[in-house]
C-alpha cells in the first residue's frame, strides 16, 4: 500500500461548483497533516493545516478521520483561481521530521 | 524578497559532470529539505538538516551529497550528473516550532537537465 494516496484526477468543474479531495494514508504513527497546492511548474505551498476537529479557512474546509486514516478538502464555490494541483501531505513519523506527499490531485475550473 | 530563494533557477548540463544547487533562507529556520518532483512521482525526500551538524539521508539519496555550511544555506551537489537526475528540485524549511510546526516552506525550484 503506497503511503499517501490520491486520486489523481483531473477534476473537470464549472465555476461556483463544490468538489471533494479525499486522501488515505498508511502510517498510523502520523501526527501532522497537511494540504499543499501547488500551481504548473510551481513551488508546493501551503494550503492549510489539517486538525482532528477539522477545520475551515473561508471556502476551504479539511477533515481529518484517524481512525480511517483518511484526510479530505472541501472547495466549495470554485473560482478560476483554485485550478491547481492539490497534495495531501502526512507527516512520517511522530517526531515529524520527515514529510510524505502524496502525488496530488489536479483541479481544473472553467468559467 | 522571497523568504527561501535557489540557484540556479535552470541548469542544462551533460553527463558525468558536478553540479551545485543552492538554497538560502532567511526565516531563520533550523530545518532543512532537498526534494526532487518527478512528473507522476509526487516529491521525494533527497537529504534533510535539521541543524549545522546534523545531515540525515532521504529516501533516494543515492548519487548526492549535501553540504550545510551555515544556519541559512544548504547545497545539493550531483557528483557526476546522469540523465535520469533530470527533475524539478525544490529546497524547504522548517520550523518545528509552535502552531506551525512540521509546515514546510519552499523555495521556488531548480529545473535541472541532464543531457
Amino acid at each position: 500500500r503506497k503511503e499517501v494516496e490520491q486520486d489523481p484526477g483531473p477534476f473537470n468543474v464549472p465555476e461556483g461548483a463544490t468538489v471533494a479531495f479525499n486522501c488515505t494514508y498508511s502510517n498510523s504513527a502520523s501526527q501532522s497533516f497537511f494540504w499543499y497546492r501547488q500551481d504548473c511548474r510551481k513551488e508546493p505551498k501551503l494550503l492549510m493545516s489539517v486538525y482532528s476537529s477539522g477545520n475551515e479557512d473561508g471556502r476551504f474546509t479539511a477533515q481529518l478521520n484517524r481512525a480511517s486514516q483518511y484526510i479530505s478538502l472541501l472547495i466549495r464555490d470554485s473560482k478560476l483561481s483554485d485550478s491547481a494541483t492539490y497534495l495531501c501531505v502526512v507527516t512520517a513519523n511522530q517526531a515529524g521530521t520527515a514529510l510524505i506527499f502524496g502525488k496530488g490531485t489536479t483541479l481544473s475550473v472553467s468559467s | 524578497d522571497a523568504d527561501v530563494t535557489q540557484t540556479p533557477r535552470n541548469r542544462i548540463t551533460k553527463t558525468g559532470k558536478r553540479i551545485m544547487l543552492e538554497c538560502s533562507q532567511t526565516k531563520g529556520h533550523d530545518r532543512m529539505y532537498w526534494y526532487r518532483q518527478d512528473p507522476g512521482l509526487g516529491l521525494r525526500l533527497i537529504y534533510y538538516s535539521f541543524d549545522v551538524k546534523d545531515i540525515n539521508k532521504g529516501e533516494i539519496s543515492d548519487g548526492y551529497s549535501v553540504s550545510r555550511q551555515a544556519q541559512a544555506k544548504f547545497s545539493l551537489s550531483l557528483e557526476s550528473a546522469i540523465p535520469n537526475q533530470t527533475a524539478l528540485y525544490f529546497c524547504a524549511t522548517s520550523d518545528p516550532s509552535g502552531r506551525a510546526a512540521d509546515t514546510q516552506y519552499f523555495g521556488p525550484g531548480t529545473r535541472l537537465t541532464v543531457l
